[in-house]
């Protein structure tokens, strides 16, 4: 089955403790993305990947790094989270840029305190 | 620059009424136009996308969508409201601009929670 897996799915931290938020997607996509959804503001890109090794940024990515090692994995690295980073994380892959059919995780619930 | 606009923050509708959540776009280009849908507590989930061919588009749930060039509108449409589809509602448009460095980016309306009252 195609999918994009994301962990953890809900997670509570505190100010600075550096956490990573894992994303693999099982269809050899070479695009993969992460978005952040705020209330009244809709989704926003952080980063984006077009294939191994290409990474770059989205509309806000301060605070945040990825990195793709691998083709299916595109972790979401927060260094010293803080509290205005506290939102509903997605991850979403295609099989390239211009792909039509874009898939998404379920969601990561991230609480900074 | 692409962007999307949800003109309504709020749609509310009673049940077996039509609905309509509306979308207007700019894009460069050609436009990848797409409808997720958000319940309570869930992730995303695809309803329908226009790309080309015709310009009324069928997608999950009895929605559809009318793709109308002229009016860079692409309005979410089901022709009887359920109070199953009370949710919340995201157009988006993907970049598919060569020039810069967007191409890929999907741009996301800022959603309409559909409310349908029974």
């Amino acid at each position: 089955e195609a999918q994009v897996t994301q962990n953890p799915r809900y997670l509570i931290t505190v100010t600075g403790k550096k956490l990573t938020v894992t994303c693999s997607q099982n269809m050899n996509h070479e695009y993969m993305s992460w978005y952040r959804q705020d209330p009244g503001l809709g989704l926003r890109q952080i980063y984006y990947s077009m294939n191994v090794e290409v990474t770059d940024k989205g509309d806000v990515p301060e605070g945040y790094k990825v990195s793709r090692k691998e083709k299916r994995n595109f972790p979401l690295i927060l260094e010293s989270p803080s509290p205005n980073q506290t939102s509903l994380y997605f991850c979403a892959s295609s099989l390239s840029s211009t792909g039509n059919t874009i898939y998404f995780g379920e969601g990561s619930w991230l609480t900074v305190v | 620059a692409q962007s999307v606009a949800q003109p309504e923050d709020q749609v509310n509708v009673a049940e077996g009424n039509p609905l309509t959540v509306k979308c207007t776009y700019s894009v460069s280009g050609n436009p990848y136009l797409f409808w997720y849908v958000q319940y309570p507590n869930r992730g995303l989930q695809f309803l329908l996308k226009y790309i080309t061919g015709d310009n009324l588009v069928k997608g999950s749930y009895g929605f559809e969508a009318e793709f109308n060039k002229s009016q860079t509108s692409f309005h979410l449409k089901k022709p009887s409201a359920l109070v199953s589809d009370s949710a919340l509602y995201f157009c988006a448009v993907r970049d598919m601009s060569y020039r810069g460095s967007t191409l890929g980016r999907l741009y996301f309306g800022r959603g309409t929670q559909l409310t349908v009252w029974p």
